[in-house]
């Protein structure tokens, strides 16, 4: 069985600050990883992913994640945080196969962005 | 090109009620899934189906039921709607080597 932990259900960061969202998983097998970012009344959009690749994997709007096996961690992080970063964040691991992208997700990050 | 359509968007039932969340994909996706998401608990799997006339059980399936009878459409049925199904309803796709592509959701609330 797969499981998602994220640490912190809420974070907040001032305009400018790094951004670090963290996240641990468990699988029986390699996994995939993937960040997702979620909008005020939207679907869930991809911000990036891992799929045994580069560890270090680069998204959308700046962000970037690292795998890390011995950690069994694949936290996300953002440089410089913008107003429009406020938002849920979800980290969630597929062991993909027959099922295609059958996910499990953590209980989300919500991220509050202050001026 | 839509992606994930989902409807409705919202819907209040009341207890005992049947409803069918409908959720259509044009991407030629083979796979296709139902979540819940409920305040600090992410996302939970509800049922997914791997092709058409495939459907199979996933973490929560209890008060739920699916059909896949063409590739395109995944509606999911409420036959007695409980309080306990207040949620947020997610349909998403994929194909084999993509990431899964999420609707817009439905906020459905039972009172």
């Amino acid at each position: 069985a797969q499981s998602v932990t994220q640490l912190g259900s809420h974070v907040s960061v001032s305009e400018g600050a790094l951004v670090l969202l963290r996240c641990n998983y468990s699988s029986s097998v390699p996994p995939y990883l993937f960040w997702y970012v979620q909008y005020p009344n939207q679907g869930l959009q991809l911000l990036l992913k891992y799929t045994s690749a580069a560890t270090l994997v680069k998204g959308i709007n700046g962000f970037e994640a690292e795998f890390k096996k011995s950690e069994t961690s694949f936290h996300l992080t953002k440089p410089s945080a913008h107003m429009s970063d406020a938002a849920e964040y979800f980290c969630a691991v597929s062991e993909s196969g027959a099922a295609g992208n059958k996910l499990t997700f953590g209980g989300g990050t919500r991220v509050l962005v202050k001026p | 090109n839509a992606g994930v359509t989902q409807t409705p968007k919202f819907r209040i039932l009341k207890i005992g009620q049947s409803m069918t969340l409908q959720c259509a994909q044009d991407m030629n996706h083979n796979y296709m899934y139902w979540y819940r998401q409920d305040p600090g608990m992410g996302l939970k799997l509800i049922y997914y189906s791997v092709g058409a006339g495939i459907t199979d059980k996933g973490e929560v399936p209890n008060g739920y039921n699916v059909s896949r009878s063409t590739t395109e459409d995944f509606p999911l049925r409420l036959e007695l709607a409980a309080p306990s199904q207040t949620s947020v309803y997610f349909c998403a796709s994929c194909a084999v080597n993509t990431e899964a592509f999420f609707g817009q959701g439905t906020r459905l609330t039972v009172v």
